[in-house]
């Protein structure tokens, strides 16, 4: 069952501009996690951020939390063109027996 | 690199072959999984390993049969594939527990005939 959704589904920008992806949940969560998937290969892990956890920083990736909303929002900043990829959140929740539920991602496209 | 490593990288296969895709890991994870990517749709988890015990089938066809034999290493026998079965097929291994993010292998493209 999904669990998660993105939004948008695809984002065009310019390099140097901000992204702002947001994710949606329907159950209470354990953590939220980000992920990356450039084309052709494997996810990569981004950030995890706990359910008692609100913001969270790295590099240039911030992400934050709303338990009450169920909603995160991922942003990166001053984007590069390598920044181009899909990106996925994914809920875990003893709901779910501890799996990870990854959402259907959004599609980022950075022009230089 | 990853440090999960999945081949082969593609395999086109008819619907009557036999076929396995193998994955590795490096990292001295405890649990190892394989999930399904097909175009427009979520990834679809199908197996979870702890310490080498299955711990989740997540209602996979049995034409999808898994291996593991010991922590570092997967499998995924391949029968009587379905052309709706193509798709990137990917590995990943965590440490198993809480708050424990996923590794992820490059993926097999699968097609199937």
């Amino acid at each position: 069952s999904q669990q998660g959704e993105e939004d948008p589904q695809a984002l065009s920008i310019q390099e140097g501009e901000n992204a702002t992806m947001n994710c949606s949940y329907k159950t209470s969560i354990n953590n939220l996690q980000w992920y990356r998937q450039n084309s052709g290969r494997g996810l990569v892990h981004l950030i995890l951020i706990r359910s008692n956890e609100r913001e969270k920083h790295s590099g240039r990736l911030r992400v934050t939390l709303d338990t009450s909303k169920k909603s995160s929002s991922l942003l990166i900043t001053a984007s590069r063109a390598a920044d181009t990829a899909s990106y996925f959140c994914a809920t875990e929740s003893y709901n779910q027996g501890g799996k990870l539920i990854f959402g259907q991602g959004t599609e980022l496209s950075v022009k230089p | 690199e990853t440090g999960v490593t999945q081949t082969p990288r593609h395999l086109v296969m008819g619907m009557t072959n036999k076929k396995s895709l193998k994955c590795e890991q490096h990292l001295g994870h405890n649990a190892m999984y394989w999930y399904k990517q097909s175009a427009k749709k979520p990834l679809e988890l199908m197996f979870v390993y702890n310490f080498k015990e299955q711990t989740e089938n997540n209602s996979v066809p049995s034409r999808f049969s898994p291996e593991c034999p010991n922590s570092s290493h997967l499998f995924l026998h391949l029968h009587t594939l379905q052309p709706e079965d193509s798709a990137l097929y990917l590995c990943a291994s965590s440490q198993g527990g809480d708050d424990s993010p996923l590794h992820f292998g490059n993926g097999t493209r699968l097609t199937v005939t």
